[in-house]
């Protein structure tokens, strides 16, 4: 069965750093989704992405967070400048046209660790 | 601004009893209601969805009702095994493909020996 995948399972890196999360979406979906998850908190939505661009995103998608996607199978979420309230599950979701609720697929999720 | 409730943090249900998980949302204007399953260190598994305009959905043991004029809806599991025990997020979306999911804070479902 197709899934979303994710890379690294877990990162740590120092405050002020640069860091890049990788996700490989299911190879038909078109529609691209960052999520992240605070420890004991609510799975936010953070950026959609479809054909090329960002839909939308939230509030917590400031400057210091971009997307791309590089290739035809990459889609990356950028955190330029970690803070140490960055440091959360980030899950990767994708949808396609077959699914009849909109339903997204998710990712195993990187946790981020920001020291 | 909590547009899905879940308003249980846990629930513990015998082994081959009925598990009810409950949520009500407040936004009227949600297109589809989904139910996602987590495991500890895993990402959310999708379960099963609803559209707003049907009143339940059914897959296997696993059916969903939803109550528009009430704003509530529930995932019955039965029967219940061992393997469900997870925490089950309650989730709304809209229309477009490229629309967000909004969660609830999710419930954790405890299936007793």
């Amino acid at each position: 069965e197709p899934e979303v995948t994710q890379t690294p399972s877990h990162q740590v890196t120092q405050m002020g750093q640069e860091v890049i999360l990788r996700c490989v979406p299911i190879s038909n979906h078109l529609y691209f989704y960052w999520y992240r998850q605070i420890l004991g908190q609510k799975v936010e939505f953070l950026v959609s992405f479809y054909n090329n661009e960002i839909s939308e995103k939230s509030e917590i998608f400031d400057d210091q967070f971009s997307v791309e996607r590089p290739d035809g199978s990459n889609f990356t979420l950028k955190i330029r400048s970690t803070k140490l309230e960055d440091s959360a599950m980030y899950f990767c979701a994708s949808s396609g046209l077959a699914e009849p609720n909109n339903e997204q697929f998710f990712g195993p999720g990187t946790r981020l660790t920001v020291l | 601004d909590q547009q899905v409730k879940q308003n249980s943090p846990s629930l513990s249900v015998q082994e081959g009893r009925i598990s009810i998980l409950n949520c009500d949302y407040t936004n009227s204007m949600f297109d589809y209601f989904l139910w996602y399953k987590k495991y500890p260190a895993e990402g959310p598994t999708f379960l099963i969805s609803i559209s707003s305009i049907k009143d339940k959905n059914e897959d296997g043991r696993f059916t969903v009702f939803l109550n528009k004029s009430a704003k509530h809806l529930s995932l019955h599991i039965v029967p219940s095994q061992p393997g469900d025990s997870a925490v089950y997020f309650c989730a709304a979306s809209w229309a477009n493909r490229d629309d967000k999911i909004i969660f609830g804070k999710g419930t954790r479902l405890h299936i007793l020996p």
